[in-house]
């Protein structure tokens, strides 16, 4: 069975410092990978999301996440946050395997700290 | 492209009614719809995957007789809470499968509708 570990339940930071969100998964098969981010009362958008090739994927709004097998992590970063980037950040993952199932971790709340 | 819509965004019923939630595909077909709930300041979680022209398959733990899910057609799915109480208020989303691509792909995840029950 699949599950997404999201250590950080909140993240502050400052407006234009860099950000990492962690997510690690675990799996014993191959895996996609996706992170959503969620404004107040909205749904989820995607920010990006790995589903083979480049283990660099670089997604929408600045935002970047490295696939490292060894590790089974996934985790996101940004360079220079902005205080729009404050919200609830989401790993996901899926596979072959399970099908359209989705296994969403527990979410990281970002604080953008003006 | 790739636009899911959820109606209505938010509702308040009484205890003991009946609430109906669409789901719609806009722009695409949708063989599969998901729908998710949400509590406050946690994480979705898959109530039932619900399947055009046949039954939904409910996650464990998830009561179909009071969380009926219908998926009428390729664009619609529709979830109806009967008999709602208190404790079913939350944050329900629904998701769709763009049925054109093949194999494993994103979820178009709806805005969301917000469920509170009096």
């Amino acid at each position: 069975a699949q599950s997404v570990t999201q250590l950080d339940s909140q993240v502050p930071v400052f407006e234009e410092a860099p950000v990492e969100l962690r997510c690690n998964y675990s799996s014993s098969v191959s895996v996609y990978l996706f992170w959503y981010v969620q404004y107040p009362n909205q749904g989820l958008q995607l920010l990006l999301k790995y589903l083979s090739g480049s283990t660099l994927v670089k997604g929408i709004n600045g935002f970047e996440a490295e696939f490292n097998k060894s590790q089974t992590s996934f985790h996101l970063r940004k360079p220079s946050v902005h205080i729009s980037d404050t919200a609830e950040y989401f790993c996901a993952v899926s596979d072959e395997y399970t099908g359209n199932q989705f296994y969403f971790g527990t979410g990281t709340s970002l604080t953008v700290i003006p | 492209g790739a636009v899911v819509s959820q109606h209505p965004s938010r509702v308040i019923c009484k205890s003991g009614t009946s609430v109906k939630i669409e789901c719609r595909s806009l722009d695409f077909q949708a063989t599969t719809m998901f729908w998710y709930r949400q509590f406050p300041k946690q994480s979705l979680m898959l109530m039932a995957t619900s399947n055009e022209g046949s039954k939904a398959t409910y996650e464990q733990g998830v009561e179909k007789d009071k969380f009926l899910i219908n998926h009428a057609s390729l664009t619609l799915s529709t979830l109806t809470v009967t008999s709602a109480h208190p404790e079913d208020s939350s944050f329900y989303i629904c998701s769709a499968r763009d049925s054109g691509r093949g194999g494993i792909y994103e979820q178009y995840f709806g805005p969301g509708t917000r469920l509170t029950v009096t």
